[in-house]
Order: structure tokens, then sequence, then C-alpha cells
């Protein structure tokens, strides 16, 4: 089983500021089927990322991800107020199909 | 547009079983994998298994084998997950959401279904 790890656990930031969000992997994921999604309190969570690097449709251009093998990264580059939210990272490439512990993103 | 719509909220007692449906309308429903995760209250989320609409087949995490069913009806696009001997520890939202194939991203979600066991 692949064990995803989101750091940090809790990030407090205020609107306008860049985040960094990482996930790292405890063995490769194959062709980076890694996405991320953002989930807001009483809701299901969003595709954001797939394909590591890959905007989902309709997604703003402040959200990107990187990275490959077994560290990956979000990013948002400037926070707007509808940012605020909970992110996970899933490895879809093998089974089990695992996801990250979540990092939430509020506001300072 | 592509809608996956779930069954309202569940009262259960341990022991028993749920049913939980996902119908699907906006898209080809033997075109895309259906997936299951449940995330406990707050906690994370965790897969529990994939179903492929089009045959049927379906693949289960290792913890629920022998508790949780998958299975589909396709005249009515239609996927259900059921989970029995339930216990306290079950109560979640249990969401569907479907993919292009085994292996892709998860593009869209359903609402998701309360399920909370208590005696």
């Amino acid at each position: 089983e692949i064990v995803l790890t989101q750091s940090p656990g809790t990030l407090s930031l205020s609107p306008g500021k860049r985040v960094t969000l990482s996930c790292r992997a405890s063995q490769s994921i194959s062709s980076n089927y890694l996405g991320w999604y953002q989930q807001k309190p009483g809701q299901a969570p969003r595709l954001l990322i797939y394909g590591a690097s890959s905007r989902a449709t309709g997604i703003p251009d402040r959200f990107s991800g990187s990275g490959s093998g077994t560290d990956f990264t979000l990013t948002i580059s400037r926070l707007e107020p509808e940012d605020f939210a909970v992110y996970y990272c899933q490895q879809y490439g093998s089974s089990p199909l695992t996801f990250g512990g979540g990092t939430k993103v509020e506001i300072k | 547009q592509v809608q996956l719509v779930q069954s309202g909220a569940e009262v259960k007692k341990p022991g028993a079983s749920v049913k939980v449906s996902c119908k699907a309308s906006g898209y080809t429903f033997t075109s895309y994998y259906m997936h299951w995760v449940r995330q406990a209250p707050g906690q994370g989320l965790e897969w529990m298994g994939t179903i492929n609409p089009s045959g049927g087949s379906t693949s289960y995490a290792q913890k629920f084998q022998g508790r949780v069913t998958m299975t589909r009806d396709t005249s009515t696009s239609t996927v259900y997950m059921e989970l029995s001997s339930l216990r306290f520890e079950d109560t979640a939202v249990y969401y569907c959401a479907r993919s292009n194939l085994y292996s892709s991203a998860w593009l869209t979600w359903g609402q998701g279904t309360l399920v909370t066991v208590s005696s």
C-alpha cells in the first residue's frame, strides 16, 4: 500500500499569500497518477489537479501542481477567500487507492 | 450536466446493513468507473472499493472485504454500495465518485450520504 503523507497539517495564512502544500509517497507513484482535491466544510471534495500537474476543468490558474516519483506539491499562487479549505492528495496508480491525511488552510 | 445524486441519510443499529445508492446522469453510465469512499466525522478520506458499471466487476479494499458489496443497475444508471455488520465506527459520510478509468482522477462526486450507526 502506498502511504501518502501531507505536510503541514494546518497552515494559517492571510488572503493574497502564496501557499505550498506537500505530499510525500512511501514509494514511487507510477506515471504521476497523483491528484489533488479541495474540500470545504459540508461539501464533497472537488478535483483540482490530476496527473500531478494538469488542472481540472474550470480550476483557476492560481492552482498548480508539480513533482514526480515520491514528492509532489500543490501551489496556490495567491490565496483568495474561497481557497480556505482542506486539501487532499490521492494516488490512483495502484490498488489500494489511497489519500493523504489532508492539509487545512485556514485564515490567519 | 453530469450529476451523481445519492440517497438520503440513514440511521442503523449495530449489526445491521445499509445500502446507499448513487444515481448518475448527464453521461454514458457504462463508460466510467464508480468509486466509493467514506469520511468519518472530522477525519480524512478512505477508499472502499470500485465498480466497473460496464461489466459489473468490482475491486474492494481489503479492510472491507466480506462486508461490502457494490452493484449496479444499468437500466436506471445507478450504483449501490451495501455495507453489512455495521459497527459504531462505520458512522461516516459515504461518497460515490466517477473516473474515466480505474487509474484516473475522480472527476465528479456525489453529494454524500451520512450513515449513522447508533443503538
